[in-house]
């Protein structure tokens, strides 16, 4: 089955610095990535997604990256904001299954 | 429009014994999936369902069920019941599964004794 997994598992940035999160994957028949923020105590969100016919993709201060080559996605927040602070989850997802990464706590110190 | 729903919120059974958990997905949705997430890390997944047939279905023992309705929703069971079953049972709707986007639940914590 597919294996995915996430780094780091936590990150500290100021705010206003950008902030990476990494993941890569196993099943290369996975085409389907998206992101998602949880804020403690709350559901999943989707913040962004990709498919494996796009490379990158932009949504104002956020943007994911792919390489289905490498099997790796990476999401990027710019100019972070205290807001962003919460836990953040990649998935990979071959259309019948969907496997999430083990979660990157980010925390964005005023 | 009314987003997903889960229902109960909370529930706490004893070892051994059997839990239905109840999800309504968004409106024009026809897929359901489930999720199994423990404090502190990603969900992990159960099943997809899209259409009332079983879609994809993940690692976990057949104490797991579910079924999907005609109106589109669905009810997740869990048999004999462990302790390393408690958990926040999410639930996430899309339109049609696959490469759609997913919505989640606010899920039910189940909590076992």
């Amino acid at each position: 089955g597919e294996n995915v997994e996430q780094h780091p598992s936590t990150l500290s940035v100021q705010e206003g610095d950008s902030a990476v999160i990494k993941c890569t994957y196993s099943d290369s028949a996975s085409n389907y990535f998206p992101w998602y923020k949880q804020e403690l105590g709350k559901r999943p969100q989707l913040i962004i997604d990709i498919r494996s016919n796009v490379g990158e993709k932009k949504d104002q201060r956020i943007a994911v990256t792919l390489n289905k080559t490498a099997k790796h996605f990476s999401l990027h927040i710019t100019e972070t904001q205290p807001e962003d602070s919460a836990v953040y989850f990649c998935a990979a997802s071959n259309g019948n299954q969907f496997y999430f990464g083990t979660g990157t706590s980010l925390t964005v110190i005023p | 429009d009314a987003g997903v729903t889960q229902s109960p919120t909370h529930l706490i059974k004893t070892r051994g014994q059997q839990v239905t958990l109840r999800c309504s997905p968004i409106s024009g949705h026809k897929s359901v999936s489930w999720y199994q997430q423990v404090l502190g890390q990603g969900p992990q997944f159960i099943f997809q369902y899209y259409e009332k047939e079983e879609r994809g279905r993940g690692n976990f023992p057949d104490r797991f069920s579910a079924r999907q309705f005609p109106n589109y929703s669905s009810e997740l069971n869990v048999n004999a019941l462990l302790l390393g079953d408690s958990a926040l049972y999410l639930c996430a709707s899309s339109l049609q599964g696959g490469l759609y986007e997913q919505y989640f639940g606010p899920g039910t914590r189940l909590t076992v004794t």
